[in-house]
């Protein structure tokens, strides 16, 4: 049964600073992996996609990894802002009907 | 393109009620999935529907149900409210082909009393 885990739960940082979200799950077999943002209240807006051939995706200030083997993706935020203050939330899919599975999010407080 | 839409976006019900939450595709995306979000819980399976049809169900009984039209659009009904019912309930759609990228509505936070 596949499982994902977030690390850590809640972060805070001063603005300006370049962090890592962290993220592992149990099941190597995946055949997607993505990472959300989520608002308090709101839906999920999808940030970045790695297929399960692919190492990494970029988008602006975010670059997100994938390393299979280990079970674990990073997202990493350069020069955050308060903007990017949300809930990062990451998920997989194990089949090609794009189920997903979620971690718990990391909250991320990002103070001016 | 108004990507997903759902509605309505709050409801409050009565314990032992019925309720049906809409939610219609981003256009050209042809699968429907919905997930319950319990407060500061990451959202949770429930079923998908492709070609009006649940093809992939998660660990919830019976009491939840939907349906998908020839449109794409999708319905999800939930008998019987319990309190543990109340939750954000998200939308997601995709296209069956290509890399199966999710999109998510602004879900509907149901409220059980």
């Amino acid at each position: 049964k596949q499982e994902v885990t977030q690390i850590p739960a809640a972060l805070s940082v001063p603005e300006g600073e370049n962090l890592v979200l962290n993220c592992s799950f149990t099941d190597s077999a995946i055949y997607n992996l993505q990472w959300f943002r989520q608002d308090p209240g709101k839906g999920l807006t999808s940030l970045l996609l790695i297929q399960s051939s692919q190492r990494e995706q970029t988008s602006g200030r975010l670059n997100a990894s994938l390393d299979k083997s280990s079970g674990r993706s990073t997202l990493y935020i350069a020069a955050s802002q308060p903007g990017d203050s949300a809930t990062y939330l990451c998920a997989v899919s194990s089949s090609n009907t794009g189920k997903l599975i979620f971690g718990q999010g990391t909250t991320l407080q990002v103070k001016p | 393109d108004a990507g997903v839409t759902q509605s309505p976006t709050h409801l409050i019900k009565t314990r032992g009620q019925q309720v049906t939450l809409r939610c219609s595709p981003k256009s050209g995306h042809d699968t429907v999935s919905w997930y319950q979000q319990a407060l500061g819980q990451g959202p949770q399976f429930i079923f998908q529907y492709y070609e009006e049809e649940e093809r992939q169900r998660g660990n919830f009984p019976d009491r939840f149900s939907g349906h998908q039209f020839p449109n794409y659009s999708s319905e999800l009904n939930v008998n019987a409210l319990l309190l543990g019912d109340s939750a954000l309930y998200l939308c997601a759609s995709s296209y069956n082909r290509a890399n199966r990228e999710a999109f998510f509505g602004q879900g509907t936070r149901l409220t059980v009393v």
